[in-house]
């Protein structure tokens, strides 16, 4: 199974920050991956596909970069509503897996 | 817009079973391959199984090969989840994603307790 880890698991930055988090794949998976969004006590909502592309209606403060094993999540400028957990998930071989989870808070 | 609704869940007895489904809307459904995944209370994500555009290829997570069954009927636009011999560590609450990644439902809550 391919596993994925990300950096940090946990976050605080202010609004207006830049932030990034790293998600890593045990192996090659080209660009099979994607970001998911949970924010506290809600379903989880994918925000980026094929490592870079936005899913519709995800505002553009959200990019994603990577290919191979590693990969980014950026948010330009951070916004109380975009406080949550942030999952990379594999989706190059069976079983997918996902990464276990950044989390974002606002200080 | 993209609608995924999932239903089904509810509590359920060790050993028993349900059938989750769930209904597509806003896309065409035969171009994308779905899959269900899973999350415990206070755990993280774990992917459960798929399918593809046909239903000619499924694949299951090694925690319910054997007991669960995706379907998927392309007139109704909707994905199903047959779930057997249900276990308490099953409990979770089940989501239906668009494609391989695509999530984007409530989820449907499964509870397996005597």
């Amino acid at each position: 199974d391919i596993q994925m880890t990300q950096s940090p698991s946990s976050l605080s930055a202010f609004v207006g920050d830049r932030v990034t988090i790293t998600c890593r794949a045990s192996q090659d998976i080209s660009n099979n991956l994607g970001w998911i969004q949970q924010k506290p006590g809600k379903a989880p909502k994918s925000l980026i596909y094929h490592a870079s592309n936005l899913q519709s209606g995800v505002p553009s403060k959200f990019s994603g970069s990577g290919s191979g094993t590693d990969f980014t999540l950026t948010i330009s400028s951070l916004q109380p509503e975009d406080s949550a957990t942030y999952y990379c998930q594999q989706y190059s071989s069976f079983p997918f897996t996902f990464g276990p989870g950044t989390k974002v808070d606002i200080k | 817009e993209v609608q995924l609704v999932e239903s089904g869940g509810g509590l359920v007895q060790p050993g028993g079973s349900l059938r989750l489904s769930c209904v597509a809307s806003g896309f065409t459904f035969t171009d994308f391959e779905m899959t269900w995944v899973r999350q415990a209370p206070g755990k993280g994500l774990e992917w459960v199984s798929y399918i593809d555009f046909t239903a000619s290829a499924m694949y299951y997570a090694d925690s319910v090969q054997g007991r669960f069954t995706i379907s998927r009927d392309n007139v109704k636009n909707s994905v199903y989840l047959q779930m057997n011999s249900l276990r308490v560590e099953d409990t979770a609450v089940y989501y239906c994603a668009r494609g391989k990644t695509g999530l984007g439902g409530q989820g449907t809550l499964v509870t397996v307790s005597s």
